[in-house]
């Protein structure tokens, strides 16, 4: 059963136009997590929300923005899409901040940007 | 700079063959570390977790070892399986456990 669910699992969009990426989850956990990931690098934390508290990494471009309307949902905007920002698109949720609680990562989303 | 750094960056290993990834970290204060694998295309997956009073941690064929005073870890895959290629990740978290630090992967190639 699938436990943190992104859609759509691939998205296409044009140079500078605005695109969504979305993700929810079904374990009801405190703590939503949005990473970039390219090719063969690590995942790249963008920002993170602790039920609603907002936490943006500190070189994360203005162009990506994020919002989390209840616990459940959590959405990646990204502004103005350059070819730079073609990546995966990883969500992950984690119940809270102990020591033993592990990350849940959803598929993600794969983004082109034409 | 990254302080997670993994070796090696890629692997090819027959089916059968055991081999060991090695993950050497800067992070301090250290809180846990992870083992993650991740399929192409897909997200990661959590294999191990370890604190700073563990130094070996098992999950069917997967065992992780942890030094914390050299701030190394290792990922041994016993009994390869065609299933297992993928890229291992490690995963080091600091004291306030929210600073999670990446290392790049290990792509393993298992071969039949």
């Amino acid at each position: 059963d699938a436990m943190v669910i992104q859609n759509p699992r691939y998205q296409v969009t044009q140079f500078g136009k605005p695109v969504t990426l979305s993700c929810s989850q079904t374990l009801n956990h405190n703590v939503m997590y949005w990473y970039q990931q390219k090719s063969s690098q690590a995942p790249k934390l963008l920002f993170h929300y602790y039920d609603k508290d907002f936490n943006n990494e500190a070189d994360t471009p203005d162009n990506f923005q994020s919002r989390r309307p209840n616990t459940s949902f959590c959405f990646l905007d990204i502004r103005s899409p350059g070819l730079g920002d073609a990546a995966m698109y990883l969500c992950a949720t984690r119940r809270g901040p102990g020591v033993q609680e592990t990350q849940y990562f959803g598929p993600g989303t794969r983004l082109l940007v034409l | 700079k990254n302080q997670v750094e993994q070796s090696p960056q890629s692997l090819i290993i027959l089916e059968g063959k055991n081999c060991t990834l090695q993950c050497n970290y800067t992070v301090s204060p250290f809180s846990n570390l992870r083992w993650y694998k991740q399929d192409t295309g897909r997200g990661p997956v959590s294999l191990t977790i370890m604190t700073f009073s563990e130094n070996t941690k098992s999950n069917g064929r997967y065992t992780a070892t942890l030094d914390a005073d050299t701030k190394q870890s290792s990922l041994h895959i016993t009994a390869s399986q065609l299933s297992d290629s993928a890229s291992y990740i490690c995963v080091v978290s600091a004291d306030n456990n929210n600073d999670m630090r990446f290392g790049a992967g290990t792509r393993l190639t298992v071969k039949p």
